[in-house]
């Protein structure tokens, strides 16, 4: 069975720092992986996915994940933080085996101070 | 503009009734999920469906009920039996292949009177 998690409840850090929310997975194929944010009251936006290629990929607001296949992770970064980016942040993996719909982290709240 | 509308925004159910969540997709997509969202637990799973008037339970489907009778609609009932509707329902949609991103609508807050 896939599962995901999200090992932060809560992630904190200054503005102009770089942040890091974690994700790790399990899949008994290979994994699609993605980044979506939610903004308060509102429905999930996307920000980047993984699906084969590249390790590292780029994403929407300046953010990027780095796939790492031997420790089945998948960490959402961003070289330098703005307050605009507090929001709730979550994870999802899609079994290429499985053939069932994507499944969701718990969700990180990021919160970004000035 | 193309996206996902969900209706109505706030719903309130009282004890033993059925509501309906409506979820209507103009973007020509196959695929249409909903998932409920409770604090701390992330987003569930409830229902699917891949192609019109195919459906797949997801992992919490006890209690509720869906149809897919046409591309652009696949509306969910929560019946009588779910007995803690309490959360915020996402509606979301895909082209038919597993690494397509998903579009979410904006929700529905649904609440017990």
């Amino acid at each position: 069975a896939q599962s995901v998690a999200q090992p932060e409840d809560q992630v904190n850090v200054a503005e102009g720092n770089p942040l890091t929310v974690k994700c790790t997975y399990s899949v008994s194929g290979n994994p699609y992986l993605f980044w979506y944010v939610q903004y308060p009251n509102r429905g999930l936006q996307f920000l980047l996915k993984y699906i084969t290629g590249d390790n590292l990929v780029k994403g929407s607001y300046g953010f990027e994940a780095e796939f790492n296949k031997s420790q089945t992770s998948f960490h959402l970064k961003k070289p330098s933080a703005l307050v605009s980016d507090s929001a709730l942040y979550f994870c999802a993996v899609r079994d290429d085996q499985a053939g069932t719909a994507l499944i969701f982290g718990k969700g990180t709240t990021l919160s970004v101070s000035s | 503009d193309g996206g996902i509308t969900q209706s109505p925004k706030y719903l309130f159910r009282k004890e033993g009734q059925n509501v309906t969540l409506s979820c209507e997709q103009n973007l020509n997509h196959d695929a249409m999920y909903w998932y409920r969202q409770d604090p701390g637990q992330g987003l569930r799973l409830i229902y699917y469906s891949q192609i019109v008037n195919d459906f797949q339970k997801g992992d919490i489907a006890e209690g509720y009920s869906v149809s897919r009778e046409k591309k652009e609609s696949f509306p969910l009932t929560v019946t009588s039996a779910q007995k803690n509707p309490t959360a915020f329902y996402l509606c979301a949609s895909s082209r038919d292949s597993q690494y397509e991103k998903l579009f979410f609508g904006s929700g529905t807050q649904l609440s017990v009177l």
